[in-house]
């Protein structure tokens, strides 16, 4: 079975600070991992992916993922947070690709 | 290239009421997915379909069932709607194979149960 944790439902974080964003997967296959970002009344898009080749992913509006398995965590982070980043965020994982597992979601809101 | 579009964008509906949501998939994509996304939750994956047939299904009731087509565009069709089916609904297309190839999702159909 698969499934993924993300901890802490809501995280607050000041305009330039860094943004971490908690993922915990369970996974009995190596597993492909997936950051999605959603916006207000829109769809999911992907910030980026893990598929076994580097342990650290870079994404789209400079984000960043590193897959640590003696962890089992895929923990998202950018280095410095804009206003433009307050969405809802969610980790995704799956093994074959017919089946994929969200997490429950992270609110980030950025503080000017 | 055209990406996932849904119809409708809102529907309201009764409780008893059976309804069809609607997807087409983006250019070249033949599998698509439903994921059912209540408020403040993640999206919950309701199955999805690979060349018409049905090809992996999440834990949800047999009144949730799907069709695709030869053009690979999709419905979704709940019957006896209940209360609790109010959500907004996700249809994601992808390239079959390995888990590798990311879901590239529709902007939802938002359905309303009264």
């Amino acid at each position: 079975a698969q499934s993924v944790t993300q901890l802490g439902s809501h995280v607050s974080v000041s305009e330039g600070a860094l943004v971490l964003l908690r993922c915990n997967y369970s996974s009995s296959v190596p597993p492909y991992l997936f950051w999605y970002v959603q916006y207000p009344n829109q769809g999911l898009q992907l910030l980026l992916k893990y598929t076994s080749a580097a342990t650290l992913v870079k994404g789209i509006n400079g984000f960043e993922a590193e897959f640590k398995k003696s962890e089992t965590s895929f923990h998202l982070t950018k280095p410095s947070a804009h206003m433009s980043d307050a969405a809802e965020y969610f980790c995704a994982v799956t093994n074959t690709g017919n089946q994929f597992y969200f997490g429950t979601g992270t609110s980030l809101t950025v503080i000017p | 290239e055209t990406g996932v579009t849904q119809s409708p964008t809102h529907l309201i509906k009764t409780r008893g009421q059976q309804v069809t949501l609607r997807c087409s998939s983006q250019s070249g994509h033949n599998t698509v997915s439903w994921y059912q996304q209540a408020l403040g939750q993640g999206p919950q994956f309701i199955f999805q379909y690979y060349r018409e047939e049905e090809n992996g299904r999440g834990n949800f009731p047999p009144r949730f069932s799907g069709l695709q087509f030869p053009n690979y565009s999709s419905e979704l069709n709940v019957n006896a709607l209940e209360l609790d089916d109010s959500a907004l609904y996700l249809c994601a297309s992808s390239l079959p194979g390995t888990g590798a190839n990311e879901q590239f999702f529709g902007p939802g159909t938002r359905l309303t149960v009264l």
